[in-house]
């Protein structure tokens, strides 16, 4: 099974300041298409999960830009330009190229 | 509007059985993939299971291999996981969630159903 390491696991953060996820995968998640399966998942308090990104850096639409994603092979990296309120919440990363689908132990972004 | 809307879940002994649910609407629900993810209590997401559209191929995660079956009926609407042999660490919620097209990345989550194994 793929791995999937996230750093730091608590990121507390000023408001208007950046954040930054790392992410690393146990394997290439270059798949034998030669797309790279790497999505980041945003879960806020007592919601669901939501898709931010996926296959690296491709904003779902509605997703606010200060939002990016970016890296390749191994790993990746969600950044977020200027933290708001309503970013608050667990992010995680996860593979979709192999199966077993895995994720990241998710990263807890706080506002300090 | 696109919605998943999780049903079924409640308290069970250990060795008991649960089926859950899951409603679809918004969209052609025969045209993609489906999953079910799960969380425990104050953890991270787990990935349980996937079925691809036509409802022939699965797959699961180890814990679970052997105990749960997805199924689907595409006439419906409707996304099934049947949890046999439910142990105390099986206790979640459990989300069904949606694959995109192209990626599997999991597009469209339902809010999730809770199970509870206790004796």
């Amino acid at each position: 099974d793929i791995v999937m390491t996230q750093t730091p696991l608590s990121s507390p953060v000023t408001l208007g300041q950046p954040a930054s996820i790392s992410c690393r995968s146990s394997q290439s998640l270059v798949h034998s298409d030669g797309n790279t399966y790497l999505s980041w998942l945003q879960q806020r308090p007592g919601q669901p999960p939501r898709l931010l990104i996926y296959k690296i850096s491709n904003r779902v639409s509605g997703v606010p830009d200060r939002f990016s994603g970016s890296g390749a092979g191994t790993d990746f990296t969600l950044k977020i330009t200027r933290v708001e309120a309503e970013d608050v919440g667990v992010y995680y990363c996860m593979q979709t190229t192999q199966f077993p689908r895995t994720f990241g132990r998710g990263t807890k972004v706080e506002i300090e | 509007e696109v919605q998943l809307v999780e049903s079924g879940g409640g308290l069970v002994q250990p060795g008991g059985s649960l089926r859950l649910s899951c409603a679809a609407s918004g969209f052609t629900f025969s045209s993609f993939w489906m999953h079910w993810v799960r969380q425990a209590p104050g953890k991270g997401l787990v990935w349980v299971s996937r079925l691809n559209s036509g409802g022939s191929t699965t797959q699961y995660a180890d814990s679970v291999k052997g105990r749960f079956i997805i199924s689907r009926d595409n006439a419906k609407n409707t996304l099934f996981l049947q949890m046999n042999s439910l142990r105390a660490e099986d206790t979640a919620v459990y989300y069904c969630a949606r694959g995109q097209k192209g990626s599997d990345a999991l597009e469209i989550w339902g809010q999730g159903t809770m199970v509870t194994v206790f004796s």
